[in-house]
């Protein structure tokens, strides 16, 4: 079965510091889809981020980009320029063709004025 | 173009209850997936539903049930609540053909006393 794992499960920043927010996952598969979403105070799940395994390109959305390296099965998140909306949890996923998602248990982010 | 939408927003039940939840996708799309979190974890997929029918499941048990009407809004039924079960609820709903693509709700937070 995949897992998802975020080892980081409390992070801070400074605001309008970069912070980078880790994910790794275990996998058979070669061809998946890997998210980051946002979950703030309001409950909403939001995505931040999609990447294609097939694609070698880093994901980027405005301040958000990814560094997904396939071999060692790692999909990190960069924020850069973070801003105090920024503070949420953040849930790393993993979906493989045709089949559920499946989410880490989150990293809690800070960010401090 | 309203979003995705959950109701209630908030409910508590006695153990052994029996609770319904329910969520509208987002217009257009025709596929619904329920997700538990709890607290402090991330979402658990319990199943997903097209077509009116359940095409996938995660694991978890048959108290579990759930329904897709033909407008594709749909219910989740929970029969026998446990303590256990106290959790947030999260729809999620996207095209059939691009389910990568998951919209969530903002959640039914439940309560079982």
């Amino acid at each position: 079965a995949q897992t998802v794992t975020q080892s980081q499960p409390e992070m801070s920043v400074q605001e309008a510091e970069t912070v980078t927010l880790s994910c790794t996952y275990d996998t058979s598969e070669s061809d998946y889809y890997l998210f980051w979403y946002k979950q703030p105070p309001s409950r909403q799940m939001i995505l931040v981020i999609r990447q294609e395994a097939y694609k070698q390109q880093n994901a980027t959305e405005n301040r958000f980009s990814v560094n997904f390296q396939k071999a060692a099965k790692s999909f990190s998140l960069k924020i850069s320029d973070s801003q105090l909306g920024d503070a949420a949890m953040y849930f790393c996923a993993y979906r493989n063709y045709g089949q559920n998602f499946v989410f880490g248990p989150g990293t809690r982010l800070s960010v401090l004025p | 173009d309203a979003g995705v939408t959950q109701s209630p927003t908030h409910l508590i039940k006695t153990r052994g209850q029996q609770v319904t939840l329910r969520c509208s996708p987002k217009s257009g799309h025709d596929t619904v997936s329920w997700y538990q979190q709890a607290l402090g974890q991330g979402p658990q997929f319990i199943f997903q539903y097209y077509e009116e029918e359940e095409r996938q499941r995660g694991n978890f048990p048959d108290r579990f049930s759930g329904h897709q009407f033909p407008n594709y809004s749909s219910e989740l039924n929970v029969n026998a609540l446990l303590l256990g079960d106290s959790a947030l609820y999260l729809c999620a709903s996207s095209y059939r053909d691009r389910d990568y693509e998951q919209y969530f709700g903002p959640g039914t937070r439940l309560t079982v006393t």
